[in-house]
Formats: C-alpha cells, structure tokens, sequence
C-alpha cells in the first residue's frame, strides 16, 4: 500500500494560515495525491487532490514539492470550521482494479479563536 | 442537493443479532463504497461495489456482507455481531473508480452492539 506520513496534530489560530505538510517517499508516476477532512461526528469531505502541479480550489491550496516526495496543504485562512481530521491519501492506480482510499492516521487540527 | 444517505443515523443491536444498515443515493453514481472506522481510527474500506460487480477486500470479514439491488441503494448486513463490530460505519460513492475521482461520504451510521 502507498503510504502518507503526516504530523499527529496541529495547531492554528483563527484567520492565520495553516500549512498541513504530508510525506509520501514511495509515490509513483501515477499516484494521485488526495486530501479529504473529517469534522467531528460526519463522515468525510473532499478538500482537494492533484498530480504534478499546484492546484487552487475554494476551500484550499495543494502545493507538491517537484519530486512529488511531498506535499503541503493549506488552508489561507483557517476558521473553527476547519477543526477536523486531515487525511493526505495517495491514490493508486492499480490497471483493471481501482485507486481505493486507503487512509492514514491523518493530522488532528485544532483552531484556536 | 444530490446526496448519500444513511440511515438511520444511530442503531444499536444485540450481541448475534443481524442488522442491517442502509445507504441510498441521488448522485447517480457507478460505485459504492462501505467503510469501517472504530473510535479514535481512520476509516477503512470493506468492500465496494462498481455497478453490480461486488469488491471485496481481503481482510473483510465472512461476517460482513453487501447487496445493491439498483443503483441507488447499497446494504450492508452484519450478520452475527460482535463487540468488536461497534464502529461507526461509513458508505461513499464516486462516478468511476479511478484514482483522480472523489468520493462522496454520507454521514455514518454508528452502530452500538450491546
């Protein structure tokens, strides 16, 4: 299985920038890097994915080192909202069979006000 | 709004008891997906489904089993529970299964087994 190191937790103050960094040594040529988030008590929600470039959507920024060895998520301006579980998961693809999520420990991120 | 569904929301069974948890779709789309995920873990994958061709991981349990009648719908059948099985259980869809697509979550269905 692919495999994401990520930091246990983090911690951010309200309407400050948050960088969620993830290591993914193994990657290969074809693993997509995804990120989704867990909010207490729901299941979880796609934040964003990419595979070479930096990508920009609404909620966040992926940025991927030019190795593809790493990646940071951030968040521009982090909100209690964004109190959640982050998970920084490769995406494989395996030909006939499918790219599951297969989710690490993810990183715990607190917001303090 | 388009959504995954799962009810109920809480469901508490007995010991050996079957149960069954429910998850429906207005997404429309081909693949269906049931995770576990125990407190304080991350969600795991037990099996999906890629219209009616059923995936199953290799570390599923007998115990656990599945069924989608159309494409709407997806069940998930426990059929003897144990402690063990309290979890919170999550089902997701996505259009395809290739690794650039999304996966959509519904809310979980927490399961106490007393």
């Amino acid at each position: 299985d692919a495999k994401t190191t990520q930091p246990n937790s983090m911690e951010s103050n309200e309407e400050e920038p948050v960088h969620l960094p993830c290591n993914h040594s193994t990657i290969s040529g074809t693993d997509y890097i995804h990120w989704y988030r867990q909010l207490p008590s729901q299941g979880p929600e796609y934040v964003i994915h990419g595979l070479t470039s930096n990508v920009n959507n609404r909620m966040a920024s992926l940025a991927i080192a030019e190795d593809r060895k790493s990646s940071t998520l951030i968040l521009h301006r982090a909100t209690l909202r964004d109190a959640a579980v982050y998970y920084c998961i490769l995406r494989v693809y395996y030909g006939g069979s499918q790219g599951n999520l297969i989710f690490g420990k993810g990183t715990k991120l607190s917001v303090k006000p | 709004d388009a959504m995954v569904i799962q009810n109920p929301r809480y469901q508490v069974t007995q010991f050996g008891k079957p149960v069954t948890l429910s998850c429906s779709q207005t997404l429309n789309h081909n693949v269906m997906y049931w995770y576990q995920q125990k407190s304080s873990q991350a969600p795991k994958l037990l099996f999906h489904y890629y219209d009616k061709d059923f995936n199953n991981e290799a570390d599923t349990p007998d115990n656990f089993q599945s069924r989608r009648p159309n494409t709407s719908f997806c069940f998930l059948d426990i059929r003897s529970p144990g402690l063990g099985d309290a979890a919170m259980y999550l089902c997701a869809t996505s259009i395809t299964s290739g690794n650039k697509e999304t996966q959509y979550f519904g809310p979980g269905t927490r399961l106490l087994v007393l």
